[in-house]
């Protein structure tokens, strides 16, 4: 199985803060890399695609890049909404497997 | 828009198997190529459970692949999971997804999400 390593795990940020979490699969999966946004009781959302490709109706202050092996997801300016955890997947390989997830904790 | 609506027991006996039904609304079966469970450890880690085409065609996680039948009912719209030899490290919440228009494996659409306890 291809092991996707998130950091860091928790990241303590304000609102208007550019935030970055990081990627890492254990091996190259092109960029079939996905991330998800997941609130409290909520069910995950997926706000990214490919690597880069945004989902309808996300806001353009997410987005995504990389290739290969490491991969970054950057909230240009959070917003309240956006205190979350947040997953990345890779899509590729089976079986489709998770980071363990980067939670955005108020500062 | 495709809503799903998962439906089974919460709570299933040590050894005992679990059976979820997930329901497709606003749209078809056919509409996403393949149909998935996964599951969320109460700490928050996800598990990819497998998938089933709406031809029936399936992939497994090889880690519960001996344990886990996914299969699918286009007639009535529906799919399913059955997970035998359930044990308390089994006790998540299971959810389905399909895919989305946007490419394979991307999970678009979930259902509510089923918390699964496994106690006797």
């Amino acid at each position: 199985d291809i092991q996707m390593t998130q950091s860091p795990s928790t990241l303590s940020v304000s609102v208007g803060d550019r935030v970055t979490i990081t990627c890492r699969a254990s091996q190259t999966i092109s960029d079939w890399l996905a991330w998800y946004q997941q609130k409290p009781g909520k069910v995950p959302k997926v706000l990214i695609y490919r690597t880069s490709s945004i989902m309808s109706g996300v806001p353009s202050r997410f987005s995504g890049s990389g290739a290969g092996t490491e991969f970054t997801l950057t909230i240009s300016s959070l917003q309240p909404d956006d205190f979350a955890t947040y997953y990345c997947q890779q899509h590729i390989h089976y079986p489709y497997t998770f980071g363990q997830g980067t939670k955005l904790e108020i500062k | 828009q495709v809503q799903l609506d998962q439906s089974g027991p919460r709570l299933v006996k040590p050894s005992g198997t679990l059976s979820l039904t997930c329901g497709i609304s606003g749209g078809s079966i056919r509409s996403s190529h393949w149909w998935t469970w996964v599951r969320q450890s109460p700490g928050g880690d996800l598990e990819w459970i497998g998938e089933v085409h709406f031809s029936g065609g399936t992939n497994y996680n090889p880690s519960l692949q001996s344990r886990v039948n996914i299969s699918v009912d286009t007639s009535r719209h529906q799919f399913f999971l059955k997970m035998s030899s359930m044990t308390a490290a089994d006790t998540a919440f299971y959810f389905c997804a399909g895919n989305g228009p946007s490419a394979l494996g991307v999970l678009t659409y979930w259902g509510q999400g089923s918390l699964v306890t496994v106690s006797s």
